[in-house]
């Protein structure tokens, strides 16, 4: 079944810990984001990818980086984490035009300490 | 820049009731998407329902329909015959059409609780 991967569901780590958030796809969809969620906010675009290579920074800085170097993979990275990264953060991949939506993994809880 | 607003943090309903839950958005563009999406507690958000704006006729699926109304910026979804596992936390999202990108913008989110 196609579906996006998440992992992992929940993170607890302590401050300045170096962490990945992994998210695959199996749909064959070029294009991949990744969104910031946090309790009574809108969804942000922190990261996007159009295909293989290419990687944007979306409309929330963010100081996480990702990378795309096989279209179903599409990690996200923080490097020192900080409390202030603690959110759910959430995958989401869509076929060329986007028009019938975004197909949405079951997001990353982060809780940094 | 667009934005879309959800005017109700939180709605309630009576199971096989009916319940219609808001949204606008601002926008200088005449072909772009709209889309509700549904997210219950801890699980994966899914598309319920979209709608094209170039289409004048409302989009249905099932029990749930939408009103669209383009010249007022709204486009609501009414949840018919509401049953416990509606329960979740519903957004409005916008997207520009073709070509220009495939940002989406969503809204702040609607919390549906379906009482027994």
């Amino acid at each position: 079944e196609a579906d996006i991967y998440q992992t992992p569901r929940y993170l607890v780590i302590g401050t300045g810990k170096k962490i990945t958030l992994e998210c695959s796809q199996t749909m064959g969809h070029d294009k991949m984001y990744w969104y910031q969620q946090d309790p009574g906010m809108e969804l942000h675009l922190i990261h996007y990818s159009y295909g293989v290579n290419s990687t944007e920074k979306g409309d929330l800085s963010s100081e996480s980086t990702v990378s795309r170097i096989r279209t179903e993979h599409f990690p996200l990275t923080l490097e020192s984490a900080r409390p202030s990264h603690t959110s759910q953060y959430l995958c989401a991949s869509s076929e060329g035009t986007g028009h019938y939506g975004y197909t949405f993994g079951s997001g990353t809880r982060l809780t940094v300490v | 820049a667009q934005t879309v607003t959800q005017s109700q943090p939180e709605m309630s309903v009576q199971e096989a009731e009916t319940v219609t839950l808001s949204c606008t958005y601002d926008t200088s563009e005449s072909d772009y998407y709209l889309f509700w999406y549904k997210q219950p507690p801890s699980r994966q958000m899914i598309l319920v329902i979209r709608q094209e704006a170039y289409k004048q006729q409302n989009a249905t699926e099932n029990r749930f329909s939408v009103n669209f109304q383009k010249a007022a910026k709204s486009f609501s979804l009414k949840i018919s015959d509401s049953q416990l596992g509606d329960a979740a936390m519903y957004f409005c999202a916008y997207r520009r059409g073709w070509n220009t990108g495939n940002q989406f913008y969503f809204g702040t989110g609607t919390s549906l609780t379906v009482i027994p």
